[in-house]
């Protein structure tokens, strides 16, 4: 069963506007939350994180909010530009029994961005 | 900046052959992972090693094995390749095992056992 779940599978938004990802969770346990982008043929890197004690961090272009009581988290590009076409991936730190904190991915997100 | 190294990019092997894959870091980090990706299914976690010669299960270890004999050096080890486990395998570094610390990725192996 999926603890983590993103369930839109791709995005398209236009050069410019704003790009909504969204991420869904189960487990309250999960203290942190993070997400990574993925352009094909490279690894993953990391783009932002929150606490499970924020509900608001800010980057630059991108924000990611965290609405504990819906187990819900988004990131917003703004503005969206074409190099940030990727797949993009929500994580979440699981401390398990052991305290040696998983992290568990969703499915991915494709974004592309159109010129 | 934190470099981890995957051994090879692409992979092309037979079943039922033993597969070693390698992963080195120059960061000194005390955390390693092993990770397939899948479409449709995400980056799975196979195995991961929190410091020299521990090691712990993920959430998919069958028919993987792990070794890390050496702290930059976290090796996966399929025991007798089956179509099945072709895939994009990654490996992660992370400096502690503290939930703040973000992983580190490499470029990625995509494995093909034929």
């Amino acid at each position: 069963d999926q603890q983590v779940k993103q369930n839109s599978p791709s995005l398209s938004v236009q050069e410019g506007r704003i790009s909504i990802l969204n991420c869904d969770y189960t487990n309250s346990m999960f203290d942190y939350f993070l997400w990574y982008k993925k352009y094909p043929a490279e690894g993953p890197t990391f783009l932002i994180s929150i606490s499970s004690i924020k509900d608001k961090n800010e980057d630059g272009r991108f924000t990611v909010f965290l609405n504990k009581s819906a187990k819900h988290l988004s990131l917003h590009i703004v503005p969206s530009q074409p190099g940030d076409s990727a797949v993009y991936f929500c994580a979440a730190s699981d401390p398990g029994t052991s305290g040696t904190y998983k992290y568990i991915f969703g499915t991915g997100t494709r974004l592309k961005v159109l010129a | 900046d934190v470099k981890v190294t995957q051994s090879s990019r692409y992979l092309v092997k037979r079943t039922g052959e033993k597969v070693f894959l390698e992963c080195v870091q120059d960061m000194d980090h005390e955390n390693m992972f092993w990770y397939r990706q899948d479409p449709g299914l995400g980056l799975r976690l196979i195995y991961f090693s929190y410091d020299v010669k521990m090691k712990e299960k993920g959430d998919i270890p069958e028919g993987y094995s792990v070794s890390r004999e050496k702290k930059e050096r976290f090796s996966l080890i399929l025991e007798s390749a089956s179509t099945n486990q072709t895939s994009m395998y990654l490996c992660a570094s992370r400096r502690t095992g503290f939930s703040n610390q973000p992983q580190h990725f490499g470029d990625g192996t995509r494995l093909s056992i034929l």
